[in-house]
């Protein structure tokens, strides 16, 4: 079974500054990788995700995530957030199956 | 059409009654699942359609009832709810597979606030 794990369960950061979440996972096998985001009181929406190919992925939003096999990591990053990103942010992770794993969730707090 | 609608957005029910909530898609996904997510949770599985049959439950209670009457439609039967089955219920779809890859990116809806009391 894989599991996923946020490092950061809360992230404060002010406009315009960069931000890093991170994502570790453990698995066996090859995994697809994905980050979604969750604005308040709306459902998930996929910034973006690893299937194969480049480890660099781009996103929505200004989003990246790089994919580190060798540190099972798939961390997400953007270089400079505005007050809008206020989100809960969720890293999940999927073998060739139907089941999503996601991790606890990362809170990120935009300030001006 | 790129969306997954859910009705109905809020909902509140009494332990005794019936409802149940509806999920769309017309992307022409063919597996379908149900979520239920707690506040500052991430979503847990409750059940996955594929083709138009149940592949997955997640051990759910029976007061749960999914049901997929056809490619486009999911719906969640609710009965004799207890006040912890408060929650937000989202729907997902995705392709079951894209060009022979396994791609569960999934796509979900904006879901179902549910209170019971």
């Amino acid at each position: 079974a894989q599991s996923v794990t946020q490092l950061d369960s809360q992230v404060p950061v002010f406009e315009e500054a960069p931000v890093e979440l991170r994502c570790n996972y453990s698995s066996s096998v090859s995994v697809y990788l994905f980050w979604y985001v969750q604005y308040p009181n709306q459902g998930l929406q996929l910034l973006l995700k690893y299937l194969s190919g480049s480890t660099l992925v781009k996103g929505i939003n200004g989003f990246e995530a790089e994919f580190n096999k060798s540190q099972t990591s798939f961390h997400l990053r953007k270089p400079s957030v505005h007050i809008s990103d206020t989100a809960e942010y969720f890293c999940a992770v999927s073998k060739n199956d139907y089941k999503l794993s996601f991790g606890a969730g990362t809170t990120v707090t935009v300030r001006a | 059409d790129t969306e997954v609608t859910q009705t109905p957005k809020h909902l509140v029910m009494g332990m005794t009654n019936k409802k149940s909530l509806k999920c769309e898609q017309h992307m022409g996904h063919r597996a379908m699942y149900w979520y239920k997510q707690k506040a500052k949770k991430p979503p847990e599985l409750m059940f996955v359609y594929s083709y138009e049959k149940l592949s997955i439950n997640e051990s759910v209670p029976s007061r749960f009832s999914p049901e997929c009457p056809n490619s486009s439609l999911l719906n969640l039967h609710l009965h004799a709810l207890q006040p912890e089955d408060s929650a937000l219920y989202l729907c997902a779809s995705s392709h079951r597979e894209v060009a022979g890859v396994q791609n569960n990116e999934q796509f979900f809806g904006p879901g179902t606030r549910l209170t019971v009391l």
